[in-house]
């Protein structure tokens, strides 16, 4: 069985420049995630989907970020503009049933983002 | 926002058993505890899952006491490979959201 898909796997760019990241979740899986990693932390919810619709999405910083899952199976997160402290590993993950009871979450390798 | 707590981090020798223990005051009453092990570069990869009790796999245990306010995953007999970030997932009490902890960075030594 195929895993989490995301690309690019690294990225650098300069301040207040724009970046988008892609997520192709395991076949079948209703719910998506994208958490932000920093280096030295635990991953941190940003957004969830079940299938095309939002679920939570509290600590997005909607200012600069957005994220969409048209179809509801891909999904895409964009930065603009980024700031030095977007640099994170953003994680892509996906879980069949989506409900928070079980936590089973399949996480992809992730996307490295270097703001310089 | 409910915390869940766990030693920043741990050592260990091959062959031995090791214990990592979580805290989550605000666990909700219908969730679930789940420990992760996430290597460099790597995303998290699922390692266990109980509700209460003890949970057993062919790679760990999982102890939950009644109260489910903490958990503590073990990892019997340990290898090189088992040097990991260990982070445990449960249901934030109100929201249901999902909370990764500070995460356990054991490091197992020859």
């Amino acid at each position: 069985e195929a895993g989490v898909a995301q690309s690019p796997r690294y990225k650098i760019i300069e301040k207040r420049q724009s970046v988008a990241f892609w997520c192709n979740p395991i076949s079948g899986h209703a719910t998506l995630y994208w958490y932000q990693q920093i280096l030295g932390q635990g991953p941190k919810l940003l957004i969830q989907f079940q299938n095309n619709g939002v679920v939570d999405d509290s600590q997005l910083p909607k200012d600069r970020f957005s994220a969409e899952r048209l179809k509801g199976v891909d999904s895409t997160l964009k930065i603009q503009p980024a700031k030095l402290e977007d640099s994170a590993v953003y994680l892509c993950a996906s879980s069949f049933l989506g409900v928070a009871d079980t936590g089973e979450l399949f996480f992809g390798e992730g996307s490295r983002l270097t703001v310089l | 926002l409910a915390k869940t707590t766990q030693p920043i981090s741990m050592d260990s020798y091959e062959g031995q058993e090791v214990n990592i223990t979580c805290s989550h005051n605000n666990i909700a009453t219908n969730d679930y505890i789940t420990w992760y092990q996430q290597f460099p570069s790597q995303g998290p990869r699922f390692i266990i899952q109980g509700y209460k009790t003890k949970v057993t796999n062919e790679v760990a245990s999982l102890f939950i006491p009644a109260d489910r306010k903490s958990s503590t995953l073990s990892l019997p007999r340990v290898s090189l490979s088992d040097t990991a970030v260990y982070y445990c997932l449960v249901g934030e009490g109100n929201t249901d959201k999902l909370i990764f902890g500070t995460g356990t960075r054991l490091q197992v030594f020859p």
